[in-house]
């Protein structure tokens, strides 16, 4: 079983939907959450970090965290072509060398 | 933040050669890490470089391999030697400022002909 189980879609939306994203983990031990986007030919950039459990916002996104289901989720509101890209869930824990652990992607076209 | 200026962006190889990747970032950072992105599957840690002493490598992934450089503080290199079409990836270098972000590279593809 793979420490993060991430679909990776492609998931196809229109302009304006809500979209939804959302990874699983294993390790009761991450603390820190993230979900990275990454466009075509580019490499990652964070979008969204949460340490521990709860929601987080920032304009049309919002992170939430269940710990006690190890269930991570984004949601993307009013979605453009703009936001088409890969999203990356990304984990990592207090201890054992802090490393990071991705998830595999998730690739979204949002349609004019 | 960080930026890094990663090198090449693409190429293409032939098999039984190697390829070396350049990674520069715009500030002194301690360690810095090289990944592995092959399609639908997720970024996987090669190994961790510090300066002034040798990488720590992931399992399943060795020096003789993937020998990596870090002459400084702001510069690292990774080779992928003896290449062969199953090395085709897209590799990425990455640093973090101490905190839980990671800043990545643009990421180098590389196709093994």
């Amino acid at each position: 079983q793979k420490e993060v189980e991430q679909d990776p879609g492609p998931l196809s939306v229109p302009e304006g939907a809500i979209v939804s994203l959302n990874c699983t983990y294993s390790n009761s031990a991450f603390q820190y959450f993230m979900w990275y986007r990454q466009y075509s030919r580019k490499g990652p950039e964070l979008l969204m970090y949460t340490y521990s459990s709860g929601n987080k916002e920032d304009g049309r996104f919002t992170a939430q965290v269940d710990k006690s289901s190890k269930y991570i989720s984004l949601f993307i509101r009013d979605s453009q072509p703009s936001d088409s890209a890969t999203y990356l869930c990304a984990m990592m824990s207090d201890t054992g060398g802090f490393k990071t652990i991705f998830g595999a992607g998730t690739r979204l076209f949002v349609k004019a | 933040s960080a930026v890094i200026s990663q090198k090449p962006s693409r190429d293409i190889c032939q098999r039984g050669t190697s390829l070396t990747i350049q990674c520069q970032v715009d500030s002194q950072v301690t360690m810095m890490f090289w990944y592995r992105q092959q399609p639908g599957q997720s970024l996987t840690l090669i190994a961790t470089a510090n300066q002034g002493s040798e990488a720590t490598y992931e399992s399943g992934f060795v020096i003789d391999k993937f020998p990596i450089s870090r002459p400084n503080l702001t510069f690292s290199t990774l080779t992928v030697s003896n290449l062969s079409p199953e090395d085709s990836s897209i590799y990425l270098c990455s640093v973090d400022l101490g905190g839980a972000e990671a800043f990545f590279g643009q990421g180098t593809r590389l196709t093994v002909v």
